[in-house]
């Protein structure tokens, strides 16, 4: 099961760097957001969401943050390690997540 | 715990023909989302189910189906296949009203 394909957005960055990877999201109801990591043949991984009533939540070597002002959410990843090469979805939804709509997707490459 | 099981993962189909694709949840799950997987248009919604009820659906043609059984396992079914049709399809399960999707690993369909 690859992941989204040939064109998307790539992000390389050198191990033990931190990445950012960015979303702008479309729809100004949406409150509740999302980041998923897929890697290839595998299914999207849920990494850590967000809902709108907070612009920061961190988890472990990972922050996102959102502002709503301008539709964009961010993704930051600390000490970036080569299994964190994967695609990067963002997502969102409004209520229970029941439909989420997903981004286009941003490939990160980590280099030695 | 075993995660979302996907059959088949690979399968190969004809132009006309139909497909039924299986999904079996994390056990105790009782809500199935699936999405279809295409390097054009990403990952797009498909219809969620909870408790055998149709919750949600996306903006797929009649010929794209489900159901759940009381076991919470899922099906989907499409059918007159075009080719249009080949992609991943996902399926995730979730608690309930739970913002966490997990997801299987996918079906690769691929129509001729």
């Amino acid at each position: 099961g690859e992941s989204v394909g040939l064109h998307l957005p790539t992000l390389s960055v050198q191990e033990g760097d931190n990445s950012i990877i960015n979303c702008a999201y479309s729809n100004s109801a949406s409150d509740y957001f999302i980041w998923y990591k897929q890697e290839s043949g595998k299914g999207p991984q849920f990494i850590i969401d967000i809902r709108s009533n907070m612009d920061k939540r961190q988890g472990q070597r990972v922050t996102v943050l959102l502002n709503k002002t301008v539709k964009h959410l961010s993704l930051q990843i600390a000490a970036t390690q080569p299994g964190d090469s994967a695609v990067y979805f963002c997502a969102e939804d409004t209520g229970t997540a029941s439909k989420l709509t997903f981004g286009t997707g941003t490939r990160l490459q980590v280099t030695l | 715990k075993a995660g979302v099981t996907q059959t088949p993962r690979y399968l190969i189909k004809t132009r006309g023909q139909q497909v039924t694709l299986s999904c079996s949840p994390i056990s105790g799950h009782r809500s199935v989302s699936w999405y279809q997987q295409t390097p054009g248009q990403g990952l797009q919604f498909l219809f969620e189910y909870f408790s055998e009820t149709q919750r949600n659906k996306g903006n797929f043609p009649g010929r794209f189906s489900g159901r759940q059984f009381s076991n919470s396992r899922s099906e989907m079914n499409v059918s007159t296949l075009e080719l249009g049709d080949s992609a991943l399809y996902l399926c995730a399960s979730r608690i309930a009203n739970t913002g966490e999707l997990f997801f299987g690993e996918g079906s690769r369909l691929t129509v001729l």
